[in-house]
């Protein structure tokens, strides 16, 4: 069966400093992956998504970035933090595009 | 541009009540729609996934239906129950190559 797993769960970082958050999904191949973000009253929001290695495409100009390094890994960075960037990232992955995405656990980000 | 809205915002219940969530959206070229369940500080769990040619999709107590010239879903709930608490989060997955759409959701209580 496929799982996802993103980490870390929790993470509090100073204004400035870099990002890094890691999504692996095993069991399959060649999956989509997408990384949302859910902010504090707001609805869930399409940063990135890809749909192999090295193909990134953002929905959302602003201070971060994303890369697959490999086919099941995708990573959320930053090199600068704002305080906007603060809230919850959720990793999801699907087969197909018209298939039903699944969802990792989440990564609460606070900057502070 | 494609909207999608989730009416009520919130929701308390006595336990054992039969509910319905709805959830609206303005493209009705959809090729699917999904519900999640969202635990506080969670990630997001598929309940149900319905593809634009069916009417409905049920799993257990929970049932959801699709009226996509309205573009209208309702999700069902029966014989509701105090762990039924949750967010309930309605998307829309478009034509090939754009993003899962989300309504903001419906927050449920359940009391017991």
């Amino acid at each position: 069966s496929q799982t996802i797993h993103q980490w870390p769960a929790t993470l509090v970082q100073p204004v400035g400093s870099p990002l890094s958050l890691e999504c692996t999904v095993e069991g399959t191949s060649n999956p989509n992956l997408y990384w949302y973000r859910q902010a504090a009253g707001r609805g869930l929001q399409l940063l990135f998504y890809s749909v192999g290695i090295g193909q990134i495409s953002s929905e959302v100009p602003q201070n971060l970035s994303a890369s697959r390094p490999q086919d099941r890994q995708f990573i959320l960075s930053s090199k600068k933090l704002l305080l906007s960037d603060s809230g919850f990232y959720l990793c999801a992955w699907n087969p197909d595009s018209n298939y039903g995405y699944t969802f990792g656990s989440g990564t609460r980000l606070t900057v502070v | 541009k494609q909207e999608v809205t989730q009416i009520p915002a919130a929701l308390s219940v006595p336990e054992g009540e039969n509910l319905v969530l709805n959830c609206s959206f303005t493209d009705s070229a959809i090729y699917n729609l999904q519900w999640f369940r969202q635990d506080p500080g969670k990630g997001l769990t598929s309940l149900l996934l319905i593809q634009s040619s069916q009417r409905e999709q049920t799993s257990g107590r929970l049932n959801a239906s699709l009226d996509k010239s309205s573009g209208r879903s309702t999700l069902y709930i029966a014989a509701s129950q105090p762990g039924d608490s949750a967010t309930y989060l309605c998307a829309v997955k478009g034509q090939a190559g754009t993003a899962l759409i989300f309504g903001k959701g419906t927050t449920l209580s359940v009391s017991s």
